[in-house]
């Protein structure tokens, strides 16, 4: 079975810093790869995906993520963080079962930005 | 107006009883699905439906039930009602030609006493 980790559950940096969240999954076939943000009180926001084609993919508000099959990593990174940008934020992993996809996601980590 | 829409955002409930959390959508998608979300367990998967006649259960179906009453409909039910179904509950959609791109509710907070 699929599974996705993500090892840091909280993560603090300054406004202005760099990111980057890790994302490791397992499984047998290329995966189907996916960022989420949750701000508070609200839903899962699609920062980024990945399919196929270019490992390096642009996500919204400036976020982007590399695939990397030789680590089974997706990490998510941002070269300037916002105070916005504290928040939850969830990688998945899409797989095909019975002719549907069916994500799996990882218990999530909690950005807190200092100003 | 929003895409995805969850009634009731939150819902105060005692034990036993059984409660319906309901799930709209206007974005002409196919597949519905519903989550549990747990500190510190992220998101699990509770049931899932890809068309109006097809209902499959996910990792954590136990203790509930889903109707999709039509496309855009898709309720589910805890039959009875425990503690350790309080949750933030999510609803989600996908359609065939993007399966494999989920959009959520904003979610349905409940309590169970």
């Amino acid at each position: 079975a699929q599974s996705v980790t993500q090892p840091d559950i909280h993560i603090t940096v300054s406004e202005g810093a760099s990111l980057e969240l890790r994302c490791n999954y397992s499984y047998g076939a290329t995966p189907y790869l996916f960022w989420y943000v949750q701000s508070p009180g609200q839903g899962l926001q699609l920062l980024l995906k990945y399919f196929s084609g270019d490992t390096l993919v642009q996500g919204i508000k400036g976020f982007e993520a590399e695939f990397k099959r030789s680590q089974s990593s997706f990490n998510l990174r941002k070269p300037s963080v916002h105070w916005s940008d504290a928040a939850e934020y969830f990688c998945a992993v899409g797989v095909f079962t019975g002719g549907g996809n069916k994500l799996t996601f990882g218990t999530g980590t909690q950005l807190k930005v200092e100003l | 107006d929003a895409d995805v829409t969850q009634t009731p955002r939150n819902r105060i409930t005692k034990t036993g009883k059984r409660i319906m959390l309901e799930c709209s959508q206007t974005k002409g998608h196919d597949r519905m699905y519903w989550y549990r979300q747990d500190p510190g367990l992220g998101l699990r998967l509770i049931y899932y439906s890809f068309d109006v006649k097809d209902i499959n259960k996910g990792e954590i179906s136990d203790g509930y039930s889903v109707s999709r009453q039509a496309q855009a409909k898709f309720s589910l039910s805890l039959e009875s009602a425990i503690p350790n179904q309080t949750a933030l509950y999510f609803c989600a959609t996908s359609e065939t030609r993007d399966q494999e791109t989920q959009y959520f509710g904003p979610g349905t907070r409940l309590l169970v006493l």
